[in-house]
């Protein structure tokens, strides 16, 4: 169990354009879901707690007019990168804690997404 | 906020030694410790964890140590084989939040 899963694996767009990625929690219930930016060879960078009904918190330096996130639905968080740019390159990973039980953080396989 | 230290950032062992990864937090209030291992462009995945109350914690070949005083938490892996190459991370979490290391790649040399 613990599934997350995301959509699309990769991704790649034109500078300007808006990218939406999709996190979801396949067998189980998600309170909170957190999105992460890894670029080649770092280490995974928090953006954003994203909560069920309410607004994502965002960590600082992260641009929440670009970077939208909506949680919609206790299985489903969304990232939406708005007007992407070439420096937008990069994987996008997101995590899932289960509603009920321990605060483990189930991670999903990631998108990679390459703005030309 | 909390800031993870981790070291080395790059391993080189020989198939069948043991390998140490040491991290150091900042918040003593971090209280759950989990290290990951993630292979190139997949997701991390957990591959043991320990909390506060616990000092030492082993899984087969796989065992983390931490010393609260100290504020720092290891990794070892003995009997490393080829398939544990990889980039391991270790994290810590206060409330709910995870703060990173910056990672260790592992070469195991057959």
């Amino acid at each position: 169990g613990a599934v997350v899963s995301q959509h699309p694996s990769w991704v790649i767009c034109k500078s300007g354009t808006s990218v939406k990625i999709e996190c979801r929690s396949l067998d189980f219930q998600a309170t909170t879901m957190f999105w992460y930016r890894q670029f080649p060879k770092q280490s995974l960078m928090l953006m954003a707690t994203s909560n069920e009904g309410s607004k994502a918190t965002y960590e600082q330096g992260v641009e929440k007019d670009k970077f939208l996130i909506n949680h919609a639905s206790l299985t489903l968080s969304t990232l939406t990168v708005t007007s992407a740019h070439p420096e937008d390159s990069s994987f996008y990973i997101c995590s899932a804690i289960r509603t009920s039980g321990s605060n483990e953080q189930f991670f999903g396989p990631g998108t990679r997404l390459t703005v030309l | 906020g909390e800031n993870v230290e981790q070291h080395p950032s790059t391993l080189s062992v020989q198939e069948g030694d043991s390998a140490v990864i040491k991290c150091t937090y900042s918040d003593s209030a971090s209280n759950y410790f989990p290290w990951y291992k993630q292979e190139l462009g997949k997701r991390p995945q957990l591959i043991i964890d320990i909390r506060s109350n616990v000092g030492e914690k082993k899984d087969q070949r796989i065992a983390v140590t931490l010393n609260k005083t100290a504020k720092h938490f290891s990794l070892h892996i003995t009997e490393t084989q080829p398939e544990d190459s990889a980039v391991y991370f270790c994290a810590a979490r206060g409330s709910y939040q995870l703060t990173f290391g910056k990672g260790t790649k592992l070469s195991v040399i057959p």
